[in-house]
């Protein structure tokens, strides 16, 4: 059972554009939801994390929304660059962080 | 990746042989978790360990084995490598205990199962 989902699973921008990238949980006991980057060959990486105590972070370019009575949280990525093309997943856990759950990525393509 | 090293970085093996994936860290963080990557699921987390010889089952642990022995140390093994074992697996860290809630990951394990 996927216990976060994630849209959509591919995305084109255009350079200096907004990508929008969104999840959705089910289990309200988490607490804790970062996305991560990850460029082919690498691992994926921390980009920004959101507690349900806030309604939004910013983060440069990177900005989180989080809507706790939808259960859903998106990734806004602002003025989007060729350089930002990557696969995004979001997650969710519970502060104790044992088993974090994964969306299943989007692959995001920003053209110049 | 600094602080976390995954070997080796490709494997080739034949079905039914074991295989053993390394993860070494330099961060001293208290958790270590083992994940595999497929097109389509995202990560899904095997194992976890929350200290030396202290480790959990994820949600597809079936066919797989850990142990840790050193804190820096946490040892993935197939115990009978099958073809729906071919995968990327990576290793993570954390350590919420010191403000450190999201993982570090390895660069990542390319395993084919032939």
């Amino acid at each position: 059972q996927q216990q976060v989902k994630q849209s959509p699973q591919s995305l084109i921008v255009q350079k200096g554009g907004i990508s929008i990238i969104n999840c959705a949980y089910e289990n309200t006991a988490f607490d804790y939801f970062p996305w991560y980057q990850q460029f082919p060959g690498k691992g994926p990486a921390l980009l920004i994390a959101i507690r349900p105590d806030v309604s939004e972070k910013k983060e440069g370019r990177f900005t989180i929304s989080f809507n706790k009575s939808a259960k859903q949280f998106s990734l806004h990525i602002m003025d989007s660059q060729p350089g930002d093309s990557a696969t995004y997943f979001c997650a969710a856990s519970m502060l104790n962080n044992n088993d974090m759950r994964f969306g299943a990525g989007t692959r995001l393509t920003v053209k110049p | 990746d600094a602080g976390i090293t995954q070997s080796p970085r490709h494997k080739v093996t034949e079905t039914g042989t074991p295989v053993t994936l390394r993860c070494h860290q330099t961060e001293n963080h208290r958790y270590m978790y083992w994940y595999r990557q497929d097109p389509g699921h995202g990560l899904r987390l095997i194992h976890y360990s929350y200290g030396v010889k202290d480790t959990d089952k994820g949600e597809v642990s079936d066919g797989y084995s850990v142990s840790r022995s050193k804190t820096e140390d946490f040892l993935l093994t197939l115990e009978s490598a099958t073809s729906s074992q071919t995968s990327v697996y990576f290793c993570a860290i954390s350590d919420p205990g010191q403000g450190q809630s999201g993982y570090t990951f390895g660069s990542g394990t390319r395993l084919t199962v032939v």
